[in-house]
């Protein structure tokens, strides 16, 4: 089914570590945006990218790194994880701007736990 | 800085009941949006509200936009417990691509 796929859908890190989190889309769309879910403070966007090559800095973009090489696909890094990374991630994306009837399409999102 | 502010955080009541969950944003706005997330699920697009006295409806729920106010509503009426979900609205920094989302209303419907 068309959509956005995130990858992995859990896991745990320890403190230090690295990793990066894959969203793809085959829906074509242009922009794509990665936002953190926590408790009590709803959603909060990381990066974003208004197409292939480009990324920026969304409200909470410290500790976090991006990269749009290809237009289907928006990777989130952690270059050393810290506990305060630790929340649910999304990944959504969107057709560009003069589509605004369109909402986003959210991934299912990512758990994610640093200990 | 775009801050969005939703009220009530929390809301719990009985079906068959009118309410009302409240959007206020504090800078120019053109287009904003309402999503539903089910617990542990991701989020689903309810309405698109891009002018100002835009008015939208989808069975039981029913959003609106004052753009001069700065401040969209989302009403349910005659709850039933399979609206019991949390609601979010996400308004859009005008001349940007940004998102701003709001804290979430946790809406509980009581049979």
């Amino acid at each position: 089914n068309a959509g956005v796929t995130q990858t992995p859908k859990f896991r745990v890190l320890k403190t230090g570590q690295s990793m990066t989190l894959l969203c793809a889309q085959d829906m074509n769309h242009e922009y794509m945006y990665w936002y953190r879910q926590d408790p009590g403070m709803g959603l909060r966007l990381i990066h974003y990218s208004v197409g292939e090559g480009t990324t920026a800095k969304g409200e909470v973009p410290d500790g976090y790194n991006v990269s749009r090489l290809k237009k289907q696909n928006f990777l989130l890094g952690l270059e050393s994880a810290a506990p305060s990374q630790t929340s649910v991630y999304f990944c959504a994306s969107r057709l560009d701007r003069g589509t605004e009837n369109y909402g986003y399409t959210f991934g299912s999102g990512t758990r994610l736990t640093v200990v | 800085e775009l801050k969005v502010e939703q009220n009530p955080l929390f809301l719990s009541m009985q079906e068959g009941k009118n309410y009302t969950i409240y959007c206020n944003y504090s800078t120019t706005s053109d287009r904003l949006y309402w999503y539903r997330q089910d617990p542990g699920k991701s989020l689903e697009s309810l309405f698109v509200l891009l002018s100002n006295g835009a008015v939208k409806q989808e069975g039981r729920l029913m959003a609106s936009l004052d753009t001069k106010a700065r401040l969209s509503t989302l009403h349910i009426t005659a709850a039933v417990h399979d609206l019991s979900a949390t609601y979010f609205c996400a308004v859009g920094l005008s001349g940007t691509y940004k998102y701003i989302f709001g804290t979430g209303t946790r809406l509980k419907v009581l049979a």
